[in-house]
């Protein structure tokens, strides 16, 4: 069984640029999830999607980012302009509805 | 709002020692309550879950913990840790029977287990 994929799983790029996050969802899955994890704030969930539809995204830092799931297998999270504060693991993560979340190996995100 | 608490946010413990985490969350309604372990550099894993029954419920490595409804608690427990249990863990909760599969996170308890 494929868990929840990421990619990249290490970005480092320079302040200003794009960055694309992707995450593919365990088949079957109807929920999809974007957090953020980082040594000052912990755990952040920043947006999740309830049969490709964004339910809640009030973790969304501000309009530098944004969050797309245009099906059922594929989510991405753009971060434009990037700046160095964005520098932090992303996680995405999969559930069916009222089942555990299965969390995919995160993108480890630097901006320089 | 819904909310989780976990009280230790850095706990010590030598091998063979017995470990107790403690995790309170703030919902009058019916709950899901979960553990979940991150080992260092890694993602998240479900560690154990509770949705209805038994209220003491085992998960894997060893590792149990207590639904107790009237205190709001969801306390994980190890009789006898080992270094390989160090790791974060968080404490999460959702509503049962709710129509989003949202979870509330408790900030995390990071464990060092000293051999």
């Amino acid at each position: 069984d494929a868990g929840v994929i990421q990619s990249p799983r290490h970005e480092v790029t320079e302040m200003g640029q794009e960055v694309t996050l992707r995450c593919k969802p365990i088949s079957g899955h109807n929920s999809l999830f974007w957090y953020r994890q980082t040594m000052m704030r912990g755990l952040e969930l920043l947006i999740y999607f309830n049969n490709n539809v964004p339910i809640d995204d009030s973790g969304m830092p501000e309009d530098r980012f944004s969050a797309k799931m245009p099906n059922a297998s594929f989510s991405t999270l753009k971060i434009q302009p990037s700046e160095p504060r964005d520098s932090a693991v992303y996680f995405c993560a999969s559930s069916r509805s009222n089942q555990p979340q299965h969390f995919g190996d995160g993108t480890r995100l630097s901006i320089l | 709002a819904q909310s989780v608490s976990q009280h230790n946010h850095h706990v010590i413990l030598s091998e063979a020692a017995s470990l107790e985490l403690g995790c309170n969350y703030s919902y009058g309604g019916t709950v899901n309550l979960f553990w979940y372990v991150q080992y260092p550099g890694q993602h998240l894993q479900l560690l154990l879950k509770y949705f209805s029954g038994d209220p003491l419920v085992k998960g894997i490595k060893g590792f149990e913990a207590e639904f107790i409804k009237s205190k709001f608690s969801f306390n994980l427990r190890k009789p006898s840790v080992q270094w390989s249990d160090t790791a974060e863990y968080f404490c999460a909760v959702n509503l049962y029977g709710g129509a989003t599969n949202k979870l509330i996170f408790g900030t995390g308890t990071l464990l060092a287990v000293q051999p």
